[in-house]
């Protein structure tokens, strides 16, 4: 099972918006809702920020917002803030036979 | 307040083997299937393997299969990776992760390294 695609690296100023896409197949993110997004800080274990495309669980700001098109997942960060500038990973599941797939990862600068 | 602490990491030569234990607390661990999931240094994350609610169906990369395994004892709240036939490039942070189903991980333990080298 490949990685899902992501680009390496977003950058944006605080205060604007940023938009991480993850492309997969038809055999992943193209099949499923299943598709969650991870942040991740320097040294500390990744968070869960979306699960299911678009939900956000309890804690994580609106600022945060995912959605998916055909084979195409995206985490869109509006209001950039600082505190944000950190990995963010996408993962999809893959049916019944496959593990879970992780998108390459994209690192986040906040300019 | 749900914690997954791992521990067992270490320094081994190729070939060798470890077992990682996390211990899980704060929930029930029957109800939730559980995993590893492996970070190389400066590289993306890995689903290594995944269990079952009942430890009675596994799955693992296709580079550790036969390798490694996974394993869970519910009635200590626990789960086990058993690593053997160890390679430098298994070498990582593995992560204990809580499986919310489909592969959707809400809570991640903060890590154990492993380092294969001689």
């Amino acid at each position: 099972q490949s990685a899902l695609t992501q680009p390496p690296s977003a950058s944006g100023s605080p205060g604007q918006s940023i938009t991480i896409t993850c492309t997969g197949t038809s055999r992943d993110v193209g099949a499923y809702r299943y598709v969650s997004w991870y942040q991740q800080h320097p040294g500390k274990a990744p968070k869960l920020i979306i699960s299911e495309v678009s939900k956000r669980p309890s804690g994580v700001p609106d600022r945060f917002f995912g959605s998916k098109s055909g084979s195409t997942a995206s985490l869109t960060v509006s209001g950039l803030q600082a505190e944000d500038e950190a990995d963010y990973y996408c993962c999809s599941y893959a049916g019944d036979n496959n593990l879970g797939v992780f998108g390459s990862g994209t690192k986040v600068t906040v300019l | 307040e749900v914690q997954l602490v791992e521990s067992g990491g270490g320094l081994v030569q190729p070939g060798g083997s470890l077992r990682l234990s996390c211990a899980a607390s704060g929930f029930t661990l029957r109800n939730y299937w559980m995993g590893w999931v492996r970070q190389a240094p400066g590289k993306g994350l890995e689903w290594v393997a995944d269990i079952m609610k009942d430890g009675g169906t596994k799955k693992y990369m296709d580079s550790v299969r036969g390798r490694f395994t996974i394993s869970r004892d519910n009635s200590k709240n626990s789960v086990y990776l058993q690593m053997n036939s160890l390679r430098e490039e298994d070498t990582a942070i593995y992560y204990c992760v809580r499986d919310t189903d489909y592969y959707i991980v809400d809570q991640w333990g903060q890590g154990t390294l492993v380092t294969v080298s001689s």
